[in-house]
């Protein structure tokens, strides 16, 4: 049964590098991992997605290990605008079920 | 404007009188879903649909019903809610069910609080 963990929550400062990791030692083979974010009192929202090593776009990098038992998330100089809920995304193998972790709970202090 | 609708936002009800949430998206999305999303317990999915007529068990199906008629829209019923299923819930969309799972898309919510 695919499962992911996350830490609960984590504290950081504007300006620096924040590093969210997710562990689904069961990620079905040919499954992708997806992170979103989410803002109290809205639905969450897609950041990134990526299979393997590395994957950057304009909001936040992905790493990939080549294991792919784990994902880490980074938010390159944060502001108090990325206090949120960050959450990490596997698809069950053999099925269309998607399994969100429990999320990750950001704060970002001036 | 590509979107996920759902109604209501809030609803306050009271045991074992049936409800319906309805979802409806704009984006010709083949794979919709419902989670409910409980302190500490992160989002859950309940039931997901890969396209019309096409439906399936998620992970906490217990005490929900849902139907795919038609491709836009994809309701959640609860026939009769009991208390332990007050909670926020979201509907989403994506274009494709499959490998890669496609980004979700994501209603704004309701909370439902059943006393």
């Amino acid at each position: 049964l695919a499962k992911t963990t996350q830490p609960i929550s984590m504290d950081s400062y504007e300006g620096q590098e924040v590093n969210i990791t997710c562990s689904h030692n069961n990620i079905a083979t040919n499954d992708y991992i997806t992170w979103y974010q989410q803002f109290p009192s809205q639905g969450p929202r897609f950041i990134i997605q990526g299979y393997k090593t590395k994957v950057t776009n304009e909001v936040a990098s992905l790493f990939i290990p080549a294991d792919r038992k784990s994902s880490t998330l980074s938010l390159p100089r944060v502001s108090l605008s990325d206090t949120a809920v960050y959450y990490c995304l596997v698809g069950e193998a053999h099925t269309d079920k998607l399994i969100f972790g429990t999320g990750t709970r950001l704060q970002v202090f001036p | 404007e590509a979107q996920v609708t759902q109604n209501p936002r809030y609803l306050i009800t009271v045991t074992g009188k049936k409800l319906t949430v309805t979802c409806s998206q704009n984006m010709n999305h083949e794979y919709m879903s419902w989670y409910r999303q409980d302190p500490g317990l992160g989002l859950r999915q309940i039931y997901y649909s890969m396209n019309v007529e096409v439906t399936d068990k998620g992970d906490v199906p217990e005490g929900y019903k849902v139907s795919r008629k038609e491709k836009r829209n994809f309701p959640l019923i609860l026939e009769s809610p009991s208390p332990n299923q007050t909670s926020l819930y979201f509907c989403a969309s994506s274009l494709a069910s499959g490998t890669p799972h496609q980004p979700q898309h994501f209603g704004d919510g309701t909370r439902l609080s059943i006393l």
